[in-house]
């Protein structure tokens, strides 16, 4: 089991650039999520996903677009990158609300 | 409004001894889960521990421990037996409800073991 993969591990984009953040499990887990981790301030929850086919904000979602595309993957998009988004990206997953299980995450710089 | 406090930015512990790290919680909730993720220099985020709100026990795994007081809202983590390994950041987060989804996580503790 690879459990929580993400792709890329690092990323540059340039102020006004769009990407993807690609994320998937292979734990059958219903629920997944994105966080984003900024020095000094833990994580803080982007979108998550409770089961396939819904989607819904976390604490810090401007800026962001998710979907849910099946039941092993969970994208997050960055439309028009700002260097406010520079921060290292993590996916979750998790079954029954407990625990939830990180992605090795996406260091991501917006100059 | 749901917060989680972590006011130790950093720790020192002796090799072999134990050392607590501080987590308290403030919920309106009477059902939440209480979680413990240690976060190495490598980058990834490692599940320690739980404890559910309802649980009469403290919970246990391994070395790591969670000592949960509901009355003063807190959630501490006790290490026993400090390794090299266990320097790292420690993070505290609380989850809302039975099955709920938004998770919100304290600022961190980071823990120096010393040989």
């Amino acid at each position: 089991n690879a459990g929580v993969t993400q792709t890329p591990k690092f990323q540059v984009l340039k102020t006004g650039q769009s990407m993807t953040l690609q994320c998937a499990q292979d734990m059958n887990h219903n629920s997944m999520y994105w966080y984003r981790q900024d020095p000094g301030m833990g994580l803080r929850l982007i979108y998550y996903s409770a089961s396939e086919g819904t989607t819904d904000k976390g604490e810090v979602p401007n800026g962001y677009n998710v979907s849910r595309l099946n039941k092993r993957e969970f994208s997050l998009r960055l439309e028009s990158a700002a260097p406010s988004q520079t921060s290292v990206y993590f996916c979750a997953s998790s079954g029954g609300g407990l625990p939830q299980f990180f992605g090795p995450g996406t260091r991501l710089t917006v100059l | 409004a749901q917060k989680i406090t972590q006011t130790q930015p950093g720790m020192f512990v002796q090799e072999k001894e134990a050392v607590t790290l501080d987590c308290t919680y403030d919920t309106s909730d009477p059902s939440y889960g209480l979680f413990w993720y240690k976060q190495p220099s490598s980058g990834e985020m490692i599940f320690l521990i739980y404890q559910g709100s309802y649980d009469q026990q403290n919970a246990t795994e391994g070395r790591y421990s969670l000592n949960f007081q509901k009355a003063r809202k807190s959630a501490n983590l006790v290490i026993s037996a400090s390794q090299l390994g266990d320097s790292a950041m420690y993070f505290c987060a609380m989850r809302r409800g039975t099955g709920g989804f938004k998770t919100i996580f304290g600022a961190g503790t980071r823990l120096f073991v010393k040989a």
